[in-house]
């Protein structure tokens, strides 16, 4: 079984639509992270959250949401989704780099969002 | 501001040629850098993590190194099962979040 799980794969949906995308994961990693990857662009980061009461703003969090449910599950909301939106979005975990673990980041298989 | 740029943007190889990927960065206070490799339409795929200069990792076909400002992946004889766009990302110190490059396309036909 995957470590890094993104739930659903894929989405259309229509604009003003409210949207989640989930992820969970069983690798026991404290931080969770939420990128975005557009077509010729890197990945930007939406939002992270390094444990269940700690949540952070990425370079690029406008119109979007987030909640940590539990140290294995972070979701995405678009509270009312735009075309501009459409893109990949992948959902990443890390270990906790103050314990003397790497801080290497470790991504789920991605969700394909289309905006119309 | 903390940057990372990656050349070439693409790369295309004959099976057997070897060549090597850059990426530069500039960064406040390097913790760690990172090689990913993405095939389309999945999500990046670890493949290395280098922490200071000088130091070295190796992988079958994949070698990184890193400098104080660059690191290179060398793709020693590849093989059309190492085309994929290969993403650089760096880690500052504050440790908060990856900055990644735009990557390098890698194409090797047999």
């Amino acid at each position: 079984d995957a470590d890094v799980t993104q739930t659903p794969r894929n989405r259309i949906t229509k604009t003003g639509k409210r949207i989640m995308l989930e992820c969970s994961q069983t690798k026991g990693h404290d931080r969770m992270y939420w990128y975005r990857q557009d077509p010729g662009l890197g990945l930007q980061l939406i939002y992270y959250s390094f444990d269940v009461k700690d949540i952070n703003k990425g370079e690029i969090s406008d119109g979007y949401s987030v909640s940590r449910q539990a140290q294995a599950k972070f979701s995405l909301s678009l509270e009312s989704a735009i075309p501009n939106q459409t893109a990949l979005y992948f959902c990443a975990t890390s270990d906790n780099p103050g314990q003397g673990l790497t801080d290497t980041q470790y991504f789920g298989p991605g969700t394909r969002l289309t905006v119309l | 501001e903390d940057q990372v740029t990656q050349s070439p943007e693409a790369l295309r190889l004959q099976e057997g040629e070897s060549s090597s990927l850059n990426c530069s960065y500039t960064v406040s206070g390097l913790r760690g850098l990172f090689w990913y490799r993405q095939d389309p339409g999945k999500g990046p795929e670890f493949l290395f993590t280098l922490y200071s200069a000088g130091e070295e990792k190796e992988k079958e076909r994949l070698k990184a190194t890193l400098t104080k400002k660059e690191s290179f992946l060398h793709i020693t004889a590849p093989k059309p099962e190492d085309s994929a766009t290969y993403l650089c990302a760096v880690s500052n110190q504050a440790g908060t979040a990856l900055i990644f490059g735009k990557g390098t396309t890698l194409s090797v036909s047999s």
